[in-house]
């Protein structure tokens, strides 16, 4: 079945850029209808979606994020990616990634999701 | 922006039946879907399309969604169910995925 793992620095200095990958494992990137989102949790809180990539390339971003995220994907590795920038203490969270199943329409939900990672926002 | 409103704990004793509500606007006209958390843990989807169940989720989880609230039902709930629940919906007014605001159920 479909793994997810993300990655990248658990560390990051305000107003820097947060960068992390997500790979996915027991399947192509590139095969059927899905999307590959991220979303976030700060301790405690709920969850907040940030944005996802079709394998075409075409992205949907969180209007209240748009201006600080650019999500891409890399089907040769079989990984998307996401960066945050000019990063606050506000974007200090538990990153996810998942795979987001499209039924063609409106309609997606997410399954599997990665373990999550947490990224910590700090001098 | 659409906002998905869920009470923020639920307390039921073992055996008996969980109900989660997930209030929005309209929510009937939507399909939702529903996350458990357990603590430490990724969100895992217990239900999509408003009443689906994924492969290997257990028989007592079920949905239904009508007007303006969606309602996730544990039946026989068990210690294993602790856990945080989340509903989604896609907002398509705004493109947006949208998570309620998460509901504790505790086992008593």
């Amino acid at each position: 079945q479909v793994q997810l793992q993300e990655s990248g620095p658990g560390l990051v200095k305000p107003s820097q850029t947060l960068s992390l990958t997500c790979t996915v494992s027991g399947g192509s990137i590139s095969s059927g209808s899905y999307y590959w989102s991220w979303i976030r949790q700060p301790a405690g809180k709920g969850l907040e979606w940030i944005g996802r990539i079709y394998t075409s390339g075409s992205t949907n971003y969180n209007p209240s994020l748009k201006s600080r995220v650019t999500i891409s994907v890399d089907t040769s590795k079989n990984q998307f990616s996401l960066k945050l920038s000019s990063v606050t203490a506000a974007d200090t969270a538990v990153y996810y990634c998942a795979r987001e199943t499209w039924d063609g329409g409106y309609d997606s939900w997410f399954d599997p999701w990665g373990q999550g990672t947490l990224v910590t926002v700090s001098s | 922006s659409y906002v998905l409103t869920q009470p923020p704990s639920v307390s039921v004793a073992p055996g008996k039946t969980a109900r989660i509500t997930c209030g929005g606007n309209n929510i009937g006209s939507k399909s939702v879907h529903w996350y458990q958390q357990k603590p430490g843990q990724a969100p895992v989807l217990v239900i999509y399309y408003d009443s689906d169940r994924p492969s290997g989720i257990p028989e007592r989880f079920s949905g239904s969604n009508s007007g303006n609230t969606a309602t996730l039902t544990i039946s026989r709930v068990e210690a294993g169910d602790e856990a945080d629940y989340y509903c989604q919906v896609w907002d398509s007014s705004s493109d947006l995925h949208v998570f309620g605001t998460g509901t504790k159920v505790t086992v008593l």
